[in-house]
């Protein structure tokens, strides 16, 4: 049972480039999300998929675009990547159908930077 | 809008004394409530959560919490902190009637010294 995994682990792209980061869970788990972590900001939701062929919006989706594979896999993309995308990208699962209460379960995260 | 707010961008406490790392939050309502801790190159491990009943809440690794609705806070401790508990430790607060979006705070980075 591999839980939540994510590839690839770390990036390096230039300005301009675009790219998919993978995101699966084995746990059957409906609800599906996209973070990116900055240095003293915590992380902040990008987009999120409340069940298989759902997909939203959270508080930082620009320059992002989402894909709600099958209900095991979720990925984002980055069509053109730009220096403010650098960050690292942690892709969650929780059981639910998006409910509040509901634990998330983390990968162990996209390490991207971007030049 | 919610927020969390974690004053404490670094603490440093010596293997063995007691922790409390302070949590605020801002919602209108009850809110749900998380601690998750990040340890250095992993993904995030939900330590405990909060949202009905007894206002104490226990969780893995000796932590505990307690939510205070009269300070809107959410603060986390631990008796005797251990060296393996130096880590980054994040609290969330997610709303209800929506999805399971959470909205983090800045966190607090826990070095332990021996």
């Amino acid at each position: 049972n591999a839980g939540v995994t994510q590839t690839p682990k770390f990036q390096v792209l230039k300005t301009g480039q675009s790219m998919t980061l993978q995101c699966a869970q084995d746990m059957n788990h409906n609800s599906m999300y996209w973070y990116r972590q900055d240095p003293g900001m915590g992380l902040r939701l990008i987009y999120y998929s409340a069940s298989e062929g759902t997909t939203d919006k959270g508080e930082v989706p620009n320059g992002y675009n989402v894909s709600r594979l099958n209900k095991r896999e979720f990925s984002l993309r980055l069509e053109s990547a730009a220096p403010s995308q650098t960050s690292v990208y942690f892709c969650a699962s929780s059981p639910r159908r998006g409910l509040p209460g509901d634990t998330q379960y983390f990968g162990p995260g996209t390490r991207l930077t971007v030049l | 809008a919610q927020s969390v707010t974690q004053p404490d961008i670094h603490i440093t406490v010596s293997e063995g004394a007691s922790l409390e790392l302070r949590c605020n939050y801002s919602y209108g309502a009850t809110p749900y409530l998380f601690w998750y801790v990040q340890s250095p190159g992993q993904g995030l491990q939900l330590l405990l959560k909060y949202f009905s009943g007894d206002t104490l809440v226990q969780g893995i690794k000796g932590f505990e919490a307690e939510f205070k609705r009269s300070q809107s806070s959410f603060n986390l401790r631990k008796p005797s902190v251990h060296w393996s508990d130096a880590a980054e430790y994040f609290c969330a607060v997610g709303r209800t009637g929506t999805a399971s979006k959470l909205t983090f705070g800045t966190g607090t980075r826990l070095q332990v010294t021996l």
